[in-house]
């Protein structure tokens, strides 16, 4: 069955750097396109990224730009997220998600949080 | 950018049918996805392009969409329904990916 796991989560402070890792299996990992979405505590869904099976094609949100890379490794069918400059706001749970829209299948995410 | 308006709560009594709306400029020209999330959870896929059911979902959840307003439609509520819903759309002119404010469905 689908599943995808997600790791690298963990408690920095502002302006730190952290990377989120994204194990994928149970479908066509090199065909298909990757997100990134993540949920502030307590409020809704926020669209961070994606990038094309052949990652030839990628998007941020404006609030991310310039500060997070995406990335993926089909060989290790992985997923990642390179984070820079982190900020409070930043803190959320991170999912990984199959596809970008939509969005068909979402793993537990991994919550980051930025505090001083 | 474009921006999607979401009620922010809905009450509905089990049995009931629960309808959930979702604003967008001309929304009709676009692809409209519904996502359901229960509380600890991940989100999970309940309507996709509209009005398709994915394998697994319940025949009670439908949608449409028209003009300025897309709907997702619960036809008889069950308490195991109660979570917050969004809906979310790709933006063509920026490649983004839009998804609505969330609304929270509870079962009286």
């Amino acid at each position: 069955q689908l599943q995808l796991v997600e790791s690298g989560g963990g408690s920095v402070k502002p302006g730190e750097s952290l990377t989120l890792s994204c194990e994928a299996s149970g479908f066509s990992f090199v065909d298909s396109y990757m997100s990134w979405i993540r949920q502030a505590p307590g409020k809704g869904l926020e669209w961070v990224s994606y990038i094309s099976n052949t990652d030839n094609v990628i998007y941020y949100a404006e609030s991310v730009k310039g500060r997070f890379t995406i990335s993926r490794d089909n060989a290790k069918r992985s997923l990642f997220l390179q984070m820079n400059s982190l900020r409070a706001e930043d803190s959320a749970i991170y999912f990984c998600a199959k596809d970008h829209s939509p969005v068909a299948f979402w793993g537990q995410g991994t919550l980051v949080t930025v505090s001083s | 950018s474009y921006v999607l308006t979401q009620p922010s709560s809905v009450s509905v009594a089990p049995g009931k049918p629960a309808r959930i709306t979702c604003g967008g400029n001309r929304i009709g020209s676009k692809s409209v996805h519904w996502y359901q999330q229960k509380a600890g959870q991940a989100p999970v896929l309940v309507i996709s392009y509209d009005s398709d059911r994915p394998s697994g979902i319940p025949e009670r959840f439908s949608g449409s969409n028209s003009g300025n307003t897309a709907t997702l439609t619960i036809s008889r509520v069950e308490v195991e329904d109660e979570a917050d819903y969004y809906c979310q759309v790709w933006d063509g002119s920026s490649d983004h990916v839009v998804f609505g404010g969330g609304t929270k469905l509870t079962v009286l």
